[in-house]
């Protein structure tokens, strides 16, 4: 079993749509949960940043948590053309300073 | 926020020649920096972890003779492709820690883009 688990889509949606980006996690260790955001040959880029079970906001991305099932989800409200990019997962454990990736998402907004 | 620079953004090389990638962190210090390669819609694969003041921790099959990294300061690691060739044609990317009490977060640079022709 892979320690992370993402579907690397694509996933298409059409504008305004909600959508949900998920990850699966295996190693308990896991105590800090990212998302970054990476368009196309560039660096990623840090949307969300939690360490506790439940949900986070940030304008129009929610991060959310389920420590008890592995399971973390950003969710893109009123999504843009401009949110078309890959989303990757990213997981710290406790006292390590090296993360853990998912291999991203690659999510397509059709006006 | 924190900002991580990397130059060049694109480099062309020829076969045999050594290449030089500059990630500098630009507003906090950084004693971890790390050095990722990406293929094409791939995840990151990380080559090797950078240390300021000691030398470089590589990830399994990555030839550190041939990937020479250097972190000479808390602001700046050197990736340096030596004597590249055509398979060695990828995007490349640095991060570099931030840490602030238990929060450890990683800021990428732009990436280059590495084409050994």
């Amino acid at each position: 079993q892979k320690e992370v688990e993402q579907d690397p889509g694509p996933l298409s949606v059409p504008e305004g749509a909600i959508v949900s980006l998920n990850c699966t996690y295996s190693n308990s260790a896991f105590q800090y949960f990212m998302w970054y955001r990476q368009y196309s040959r560039k660096g990623p880029e840090l949307l969300m940043y939690t360490y506790s079970s439940g949900n986070k906001e940030d304008g129009r991305f929610t991060a959310q948590v389920d420590k008890s099932s592995k399971y973390i989800s950003l969710f893109i409200r009123d999504s843009q053309p401009s949110d078309s990019a890959t989303y990757l997962c990213a997981f710290f454990s406790g006292g390590s300073y090296i993360p853990t990736f998912g291999r991203g998402t690659s999510l397509i907004v059709h006006p | 926020g924190a900002v991580v620079s990397q130059h060049p953004s694109w480099v062309i090389c020829k076969s045999g020649t050594s290449v030089k990638i500059e990630c500098r962190s630009l507003d906090f210090q950084a004693t971890t920096m790390f050095w990722y390669r990406q293929f094409p819609k791939q995840s990151l694969m990380l080559m090797a972890t950078s240390n300021e003041g000691s030398k470089a921790t590589y990830e399994q099959g990555v030839e550190k003779d041939k990937f020479l990294i250097n972190h000479a300061s808390l602001t700046l690691s050197t990736l340096t492709v030596t004597s590249a060739h055509p398979e060695d044609s990828s995007f490349y990317i640095c991060s570099a820690s931030l840490i602030s009490g238990d929060k450890n977060i990683q800021y990428f640079g732009a990436g280059t883009r590495l084409s050994v022709l």
